[in-house]
């Protein structure tokens, strides 16, 4: 067990709505990052959260925003949905900025 | 524009062979590499990484060298097991930066036949 459980784990969406990812991370770990994983690609990052601010942001427009919870949750956001925005999103949470993460098993998003 | 580039989608050994993995990269500001392997249906896990200070990295089965003239990284695995079949993602981390913000190749998968 990896200790970061992320839901659902698939999703479908039409294009133009919006949709919710969520991340548990494990007790104690206040740095949480996403990814996103296109087919065929490596995981590329999206933004990191430290201490529920965000701490970091990739090349992702502003549609793409996030938050995280004092219970160690976050949740990853995106509006306006895309087909390009089909892709499995990763979660990854450390107990601090500089520590390793883990990653959880993603969700995979199909827009349609 | 791609700044870790693994040119080698996919990779068969047999078992018991070496199994070599191969990773470039072009910002001379990275200053940590990583690796992480990925079974189908789970998130990458973290196998073993290398600070920019060193040239090489050895866990059990597993090392990494670092060529840092050449912008170069490698994964030796020996032996080489069925288990180790998954996909190979090397990753890189910009000078002072999260272990949380990396930049990841575009992985290779390593099938490893009995």
């Amino acid at each position: 067990e990896t200790g970061v459980t992320q839901s659902p784990t698939h999703l479908i969406k039409t294009r133009g709505q919006q949709v919710t990812l969520r991340c548990s991370s494990q007790s104690g770990h206040n740095t949480v990052s996403w990814y996103q994983q296109a087919l065929g690609q490596g995981p590329q990052f999206i933004f990191q959260y430290y201490r529920e601010e965000e701490n970091g942001r990739g090349n992702f427009p502003p549609r793409f925003s996030g938050l995280q919870f004092p219970n160690y949750s976050s949740e990853l956001n995106v509006n306006a949905l895309e087909l390009d925005d089909s892709a499995l999103y990763l979660c990854a949470s450390s107990l601090d900025l500089h520590g390793g993460y883990t990653f959880g098993s993603g969700t995979r998003l199909t827009v349609v | 524009d791609q700044q870790v580039k693994q040119n080698s989608p996919s990779l068969s050994v047999q078992e018991g062979r070496i199994s070599i993995l191969n990773c470039d990269y072009t910002n001379s500001m990275f200053d940590y590499f990583l690796w992480y392997k990925k079974y189908p249906a789970e998130g990458p896990t973290f196998l073993i990484s290398i600070s920019s200070i060193k040239d090489k990295n050895e866990d059990g089965r597993f090392t990494v060298f670092l060529n840092k003239s050449a912008k170069h990284l490698s994964l030796h695995i020996v032996p080489s097991q069925p288990g180790d079949s998954a996909v190979y993602f090397c990753a890189a981390r910009n000078y002072g930066g999260s272990q949380g913000n990396l930049i990841f190749g575009k992985g290779t998968k390593l099938s490893v036949k009995p």
